[in-house]
């Protein structure tokens, strides 16, 4: 069965600090993997990642997809208040382009 | 704003009650989804519409009935429910096809059923 798995569940830092949230998948047929921030209500898009070992950055926040362990991995450098929300993590397969979503990491940054 | 809106955003309804969620899409795209939401799971995904052709039905139990009467809007229809599907309801919409399948997410519906 196909599944996704983010680590850690939750996690607690302080302003500045650098965090590092894990997505590991099992899925046949892998063709993109989807980080989204879901902060009150609505979860927004923020990286695909189709190709091993290619950063994709957008400020403070980067993503790469390391397909050999099957897994990818979200940067947030300096972090500000603004960055508390649950992370989520998706997977899409080639066999019906539905996405497979983790359970989500609770980010949560402390002034 | 995502270009998908959803209504109501707060529910509280009976066992008994029937109520329909709606959810609008202004992004030109073929496909839209309904997920439920709960505490602590991954999301789950309900039904699929890909150009208002119901593609997927992940053995919802039938209290829950979909309905895309065109490409750009989708129902959930409500009925019987029970305590246990009290969760947010989100909506979703996207391009659907290779490549192309980063969804757009509505605002939720959060439904609580007493």
């Amino acid at each position: 069965e196909d599944k996704v798995v983010q680590s850690p569940l939750s996690l607690v830092v302080h302003e500045g600090d650098t965090v590092t949230l894990n997505c590991s998948y099992e899925v046949t047929n892998f063709r993109s993997l989807l980080w989204y921030k879901q902060e009150k209500k609505a979860p927004t898009f923020l990286f695909m990642l189709t190709s091993s070992g290619i950063e994709k950055k957008s400020g403070r926040l980067s993503s790469i997809l390391d397909k050999k362990e099957l897994s990818s991995i979200l940067n947030i450098t300096a972090t500000q208040t603004g960055d508390s929300a649950i992370y989520l993590c998706a997977v899409e397969a080639d066999s019906n382009y539905q996405l497979i979503w983790g359970a989500g990491t609770k980010l949560i940054i402390k002034p | 704003e995502t270009g998908v809106t959803q209504t109501p955003r707060h529910l509280v309804m009976g066992m008994t009650n029937k109520k329909s969620l709606k959810c609008e899409q202004h992004l030109g795209h073929n496909a839209m989804y309904w997920y439920k939401q709960s505490a602590k799971k991954p999301l789950e995904l309900m039904f699929v519409y890909n150009f208002k052709e119901q593609t997927e039905n992940n053995s919802v139990p039938s209290r829950f009935s979909p309905e895309c009467p065109n490409s750009s809007h989708l129902f959930l229809h409500l009925h019987t429910l029970q305590p246990e599907d009290s969760a947010l309801y989100l909506c979703a919409s996207s391009l659907h096809g290779p490549g192309r399948n980063e969804q757009f997410f509505g605002p939720g519906t959060r439904l609580t059923v007493l």
